[in-house]
């Protein structure tokens, strides 16, 4: 069965500071993994995803993600933090064909 | 967020009334899905269509009843709702049910059930 795992139910940062919002997976065979955020009132907004090939991926607003097969991790990050970017995080993955799974999420609060 | 509208945005209903929540994509996808959000709760996964031809129904009781008339509108018809049924539903559509297709998502409808 997959699954996803969002360690932290929020994280907190500086403005200015580099932010990591982590996500660890559970998937029989080739992960396709997404990042999604969410403002308050708001719906899911698609971020990024990892298919395959390099292992850094960019994605919109200045954010990237770093899948690691080996820890089964498709962490998000960000070099330097804004407070706009305060909002929920979902983590999501599908392996091959199967339904997509997403993650409790992870509430990221920056910090003037 | 043209991609994927929902309407109304809020809704307040009382346990006896009938009401219907819109999603309509433009984006040319041919999947299409009703989550529930509620608060400290993982998303949940209603209902699936693929094609208009519902493909998944994550045991949601028989008071929510969806509808999808073409690959591009979405229903979610409620009758005689309780008031742990008060959540943000989210319309998300995607090109393909499976692969690396992400999924679009609405604004959502708030639902608040009195």
């Amino acid at each position: 069965a997959q699954s996803v795992a969002q360690p932290e139910d929020q994280v907190n940062v500086a403005e200015g500071n580099p932010l990591t919002v982590k996500c660890t997976y559970s998937v029989s065979g080739n992960p396709y993994l997404f990042w999604y955020v969410q403002y308050p009132n708001r719906g899911l907004q698609f971020l990024l995803k990892y298919i395959t090939g390099d292992n850094l991926v960019k994605g919109s607003y200045g954010f990237e993600a770093e899948f690691n097969k080996s820890q089964t991790s498709f962490h998000l990050k960000k070099p330097s933090a804004l407070v706009s970017d305060s909002a929920l995080y979902f983590c999501a993955v599908r392996g091959g064909f199967q339904k997509l799974v997403f993650g409790t999420g992870t509430r990221l609060l920056v910090s003037p | 967020e043209t991609g994927v509208t929902q309407t109304p945005r809020h809704l307040v209903m009382g346990m006896t009334n009938k009401k219907s929540l819109k999603c309509e994509q433009h984006l040319g996808h041919n999947a299409m899905y009703w989550y529930k959000q509620s608060a400290k709760k993982p998303l949940e996964l209603m209902f699936v269509y693929n094609f208009k031809e519902q493909t998944e129904n994550n045991s949601v009781p028989s008071r929510f009843s969806p509808e999808c008339p073409n690959s591009s509108h979405l229903f979610l018809h409620l009758h005689t709702l309780q008031p742990e049924d008060s959540a943000l539903y989210l319309c998300a559509s995607s090109q393909g049910l499976a692969g690396p297709y992400e999924q679009y998502f609405g604004p959502g409808t708030r639902l608040t059930v009195t």
